[in-house]
């Protein structure tokens, strides 16, 4: 079945660099999703992509969907401590089209 | 928030015994879900539902069924619990008419099988 796979695993930043986390597939993708899950806490919504080449941003996140729409990427601008948490893509796939998630980067930032 | 409720939100349980977890939604939407969440896994779909008696089978249904008896509830059962069962489980609900949209997530299950 179709499979997202998310690098880095793991991330560790100091308080004011930037992060990025990359998303990939093999085939291309209808739309991509963005979770983000605080420690101890639940996913949580913070976009989707559907164009080709898209961008959007968020205040000091940047969302990009790949020109083949076959990749996508999140990238912090100058990291705060409350960025910290686990970062999901989502797209959908398989044959139910249901939501398959990449296994997420964790971010962790040093004040 | 989505008003989506997970119950228990904490159960400690042996191997073997039933268990049932139960999601309830104020949200009247159609489409509902249950992933479980492993170290190294992230989030994995164990079964969903489209609408009441409607439900069918993710990427990890083995040893669970699901019933959906009320727009609202969306039961996920373990028969029989094994330690490999022992999980974060989150319910899902879909904002949109259909199962591509974005996904309002429980505040999660945690289950842990001695």
């Amino acid at each position: 079945g179709q499979q997202v796979m998310q690098i880095p695993q793991y991330q560790h930043v100091q308080e004011g660099e930037d992060f990025t986390t990359y998303c990939n597939s093999s085939t291309t993708l209808s739309n991509i999703q963005w979770y983000k899950q605080r420690p101890g806490g639940h996913p949580v919504f913070l976009i989707q992509l559907v164009k080709s080449g898209e961008v959007k941003k968020q205040k000091r996140l940047t969302f990009q969907f790949g020109e083949a729409k076959k990749n996508s990427s999140l990238h912090i601008t100058a990291t705060q401590t409350t960025d910290v948490g686990t970062y999901f893509c989502a797209a959908n796939g398989g044959s139910q089209g249901n939501l398959i998630f990449g296994k997420g980067t964790k971010l962790s930032v040093k004040p | 928030d989505a008003g989506i409720t997970q119950s228990p939100r904490h159960k400690v349980t042996e191997t073997g015994t039933p268990v049932t977890l139960r999601c309830h939604q104020t949200e009247n939407h159609r489409y509902m879900y249950w992933y479980r969440q492993d170290p190294g896994h992230g989030l994995r779909l164990i079964h969903y539902s489209y609408g009441v008696k409607d439900t069918d089978k993710g990427e990890v249904s083995d040893g669970y069924s699901v019933s959906r008896s009320k727009t609202e509830d969306f039961l996920l059962t373990l028969e029989s619990a094994t330690s490999s069962q022992t999980s974060v489980y989150f319910c899902a609900i879909s904002a949109s008419s259909g199962r591509a949209g974005e996904l309002f997530f429980g505040e999660g299950s945690r289950l842990t099988v001695l």
